[in-house]
């Protein structure tokens, strides 16, 4: 069955900190993953694709496939990166379907 | 470029009526998903359209159905509503080729009473 966990609600640290979003999936094949975010009173966003390996404002994911995993990264988090993330996967490329996470809240302390 | 556009952005509704929601795509966009977003079970996925046929299919009830018009844009219905069926119903388009990189709308908030 095709699955994404994100194990945390809540993340909460302090403006500065380093930042770990996990990211959990279970999948038979070769899947596209991808992290959305959405910001408080806007629309559901891409953030980034294991497929570009970018960095996005500060924030990385490796895929991790013999640990199913890809967790999003930030060294030094800051206030404005307080959000809603869902991490997201795709079984095939030429289909819009995808498949999401609960999400987890990430809150940025000044 | 506009964005992606839903109508109406806020339903209220009995049980056994019907609803249809619309998703306006961006410009040159060609394929329009459909999202259900409840507290209880997060998004999930409900159908796909290229070119006004339906590609992909999600987990729920025939009374969900969509379609989509030679200009992308994009309907769903839902019949016989149910309680159940009060959630925030998001649409997302993307360019041909970058199918997972979707670009959502601000979504359709239907209340079932």
């Amino acid at each position: 069955a095709q699955r994404v966990t994100q194990p945390e609600k809540l993340l909460s640290v302090f403006k500065g900190a380093p930042v770990e979003l996990k990211c959990n999936y279970s999948y038979s094949g070769s899947p596209e993953l991808f992290w959305y975010v959405q910001y408080s009173r806007q629309r559901l966003q891409l953030l980034l694709r294991h497929i570009s390996r970018e960095s996005i404002k500060g924030f990385t994911a490796d895929l991790n496939k013999g640990e199913t995993s890809f967790h999003l990264k930030k060294p030094f988090a800051q206030e404005e990166d307080s959000a809603m993330y869902y991490c997201a996967l795709s079984g095939s490329s030429n289909t819009g379907k995808l498949i999401f996470g609960q999400g987890t809240t990430l809150q940025v302390k000044p | 470029k506009a964005g992606v556009t839903q109508t109406p952005r806020y339903l209220i509704k009995t049980r056994g009526q019907q609803v249809t929601l619309s998703c306006s795509p961006i410009s040159g966009h060609r394929s329009v998903s459909w999202y259900q977003q409840t507290p209880g079970q997060g998004l999930q996925f409900l159908f796909e359209y290229f070119s006004e046929t339906q590609r992909n299919k999600g987990n729920f009830p025939g009374r969900f159905s969509g379609r989509q018009f030679s200009n992308s844009r994009s309907e769903m219905n839902v019949s016989t509503l149910e309680l159940g069926d009060s959630a925030l119903y998001l649409c997302a388009s993307s360019f041909p080729g970058t199918y997972n990189e979707q670009f959502f709308g601000p979504g359709t908030r239907l209340t079932v009473l």
